[in-house]
């Protein structure tokens, strides 16, 4: 069955650090992959989604993600953290080639981000 | 385009009340979902729409009953809440059922259960 995990639950981290929120699936085939941004009070907004090509993928705010298979990973990065960063974060595969879109959340990552 | 709104935002209802969310799209996407958002758990499927006068269970859908009025219009009904439908309720959109499409949400109706 598919999965995802988020394995850090919260973050902390100084702005103009850098971050990187790591996340792994389990999926028997190549998946697709993406990252959510949930600010407070507001929905889910796409960052970036993988699902062929090159596996470094460039995504809204500055943010990117690379896909390695061998890992099973998809672990998203940015190089400068800025104070609105701060938010929770989602990582989600959705089934290749599927007739249907149910994408497979995992449980988030919280980010603080210190002055 | 206000792309997908939701309504109420808030609400606290008791136990065996009824009430319907609502929500509503602009895109002109054929496809609609319902997701609960509850602490350490991440978003789970409650029920989704693959085009108008469709409707299908997603991972957690007891309790709930869904109706695809139009292509906009998604609603999701508790007939009787529970204390343990507390959660955060999103609705989201896609253009088509396809997993490499992307889904916009809402922003969210809090249900508060007593």
């Amino acid at each position: 069955a598919q999965s995802v995990t988020q394995p850090d639950i919260h973050i902390t981290v100084s702005e103009g650090a850098s971050l990187e929120l790591r996340c792994n699936y389990s999926y028997g085939a190549t998946p697709y992959l993406f990252w959510y941004v949930q600010s407070p009070g507001q929905g889910l907004q796409l960052l970036l989604k993988y699902f062929s090509g090159d596996t470094l993928v460039q995504g809204i705010k500055g943010f990117e993600a690379e896909f390695k298979r061998s890992q099973s990973s998809f672990n998203l990065r940015k190089p400068s953290v800025h104070w609105s960063d701060a938010a929770e974060y989602f990582c989600a595969v959705g089934a290749y080639g599927g007739a249907t879109n149910k994408l497979i959340f995992g449980t988030g990552t919280l980010l603080a981000v210190q002055p | 385009n206000a792309g997908v709104t939701q309504t109420p935002k808030f609400q606290v209802l008791k136990t065996g009340q009824s009430m319907t969310l609502q929500c509503a799209q602009d895109m002109n996407h054929n496809s609609m979902y319902w997701y609960r958002q509850d602490p350490g758990m991440g978003l789970r499927l409650i029920y989704y729409s693959a085009s108008e006068g469709t409707t299908d269970k997603g991972e957690v859908p007891n309790g709930y009953n869904v109706s695809r009025l139009n292509k906009r219009e998604f609603s999701l009904r508790l007939e009787s809440a529970a204390p343990s439908q507390t959660s955060v309720y999103f609705c989201a959109s896609s253009e088509a059922l396809r997993s490499l499409e992307t889904q916009y949400f809402g922003p969210g109706t809090r249900l508060l259960v007593l």
